[in-house]
This record gives structure tokens, C-alpha cells and sequence, in this order.
């Protein structure tokens, strides 16, 4: 299994560009989220999914859009970039039946390191 | 919302020294996570705990659920074991099956010297 892959892994865009990155995962979890890393903050939790075509908002999803057409990919899009959305993405995803509260462990891709300049 | 704090926020140490590593939060949770971030970035599930004691190989994860507190500890460090460890928690009562409802801490940057 590869797990949980991310492209690209690096990417400049220019203020109000759009791009969308990539994630897919090949563990038929039914979970899949969108974090972004800011330098000294905790990760941030921008858009999670709990199965295709159910999508969530987080806690900073302000700028960004998501699609879970398929159990296997969750892309995150952003339109018109601002530099505020300089950061390092990671795409996760877990498996949950939901009969309990407990949250359970979380995989994570490798990262893309956005700069909007 | 749930605050977690992290301490120390960064730690160097000898190569074989015992590491301990920790973690505090504010409200009641149902699960809390260790994770593993490694100097290329990508980050790895350590434990998930909501009572007691888990062990894995050098590393074990307590916690102490009336004090609100957690920690981490490494037996015998390792310049391998140098990474940003980071704890998750999921507020107690939070509704869906998933970790939607994860608080990080900021993380605790460790370096091993050989």
C-alpha cells in the first residue's frame, strides 16, 4: 500500500492564482481531512470528509473548497491565493465505524509546501 | 475549545538520556494522540490513548486523565528519535466517529546528540 499520497510537494503561485492539490489514499479509510501547518502553530483542521460526497467544514476553512467525488481522493482547492495561505498542507485520512467517540489514528501524506508570493 | 499545551518546547539531549515530553489540556477528552514529525516534514501516528499506559518499543505514552496530562517518554535516545513530537486531543463529548475534532499542540522540537 502506498498509503497516502500528496502532489505536488512543492509549489509557488502568484497572489490570486488558483491551484488544487492532490491526495489520495489506497487504505479504504472513509475519513480524509485537509490540515494546514503555519511555523510555531499547531496544525490547523481546514475541510474533513467522513465518506464520498459528505464533506465538512474545520476551523480555518475560509478560501478553500473540497470535492470527495471518490473514497480514494479528496482534493483541496484554492482560488485566488493570498499570501496568508503560505503553509504546509497535509492530507490525512482514518477509519471510523462512528458507533463511538473515539477518534482513531490518523494517517498522513507527506506534505505540500505552498508559497504565495 | 480545548487548549493544549506542550512542554518543553524544545529539547536537546545526549544520545542514550531518558526523554520525557509533555503534554497538558484544558478540557474533559475521549482520546489523545502522539504523533511524530520528521525533519523532511512528514508525520507519523505514535499512540492513540484515553487511559493508562501504552508501550512501543522505546517509546511509552501515560496518561493521567483527572490531571489532564499526558506524557511521552523515550528510553535510551537515539539521534534517530530526533523529530517535532506533537499531542492531539479529542474533546470529550465531541459527536462523529472521526478525528474531526483533534486540538494540536504546537509540538516539542527534540534533538539527540551523539
Amino acid at each position: 500500500n502506498a498509503g497516502v499520497t500528496q502532489t505536488p510537494k512543492f509549489r509557488i503561485l502568484k497572489i490570486g492564482q488558483s491551484m488544487t492539490l492532490q491526495c489520495t489514499q489506497d487504505m479504504n479509510h472513509n475519513y480524509m481531512y485537509w490540515y494546514r501547518q503555519d511555523p510555531g502553530m499547531g496544525l490547523k483542521l481546514i475541510y474533513y470528509s467522513v465518506g464520498a460526497g459528505i464533506t465538512d467544514k474545520g476551523e480555518v476553512p475560509n478560501g478553500y473548497n473540497v470535492s470527495r467525488s471518490t473514497t480514494e481522493d479528496f482534493p483541496l482547492r484554492l482560488e485566488l491565493a493570498a499570501p496568508s495561505q503560505t503553509s504546509v498542507y497535509f492530507c490525512a485520512s482514518s477509519y471510523s465505524t462512528g458507533q463511538e467517540i473515539r477518534s482513531y489514528e490518523q494517517y498522513f501524506g507527506p506534505g505540500t509546501r505552498l508559497t504565495v508570493t | 475549545k480545548n487548549e493544549v499545551e506542550q512542554s518543553p518546547q524544545n529539547l536537546t539531549a545526549q544520545e542514550g538520556e531518558f526523554i520525557t515530553i509533555n503534554c497538558s489540556y484544558s478540557v474533559g477528552i475521549s482520546a489523545l494522540h502522539w504523533l511524530q514529525q520528521h525533519p523532511g516534514g512528514g508525520i507519523v501516528s505514535l499512540f492513540m490513548l484515553s487511559s493508562g499506559k501504552k508501550k512501543h518499543g522505546r517509546l511509552i505514552a501515560t496518561i493521567n486523565i483527572q490531571e489532564k496530562h499526558s506524557s511521552l517518554h523515550i528510553t535510551a535516545s537515539h539521534p534517530r528519535d530526533s523529530a517535532v513530537y506533537i499531542c492531539a486531543v479529542r474533546s470529550e463529548g465531541y459527536s462523529g466517529g472521526g478525528a474531526d475534532g483533534l486540538t494540536f499542540g504546537k509540538g516539542t522540537h527534540l534533538i539527540i546528540q551523539p
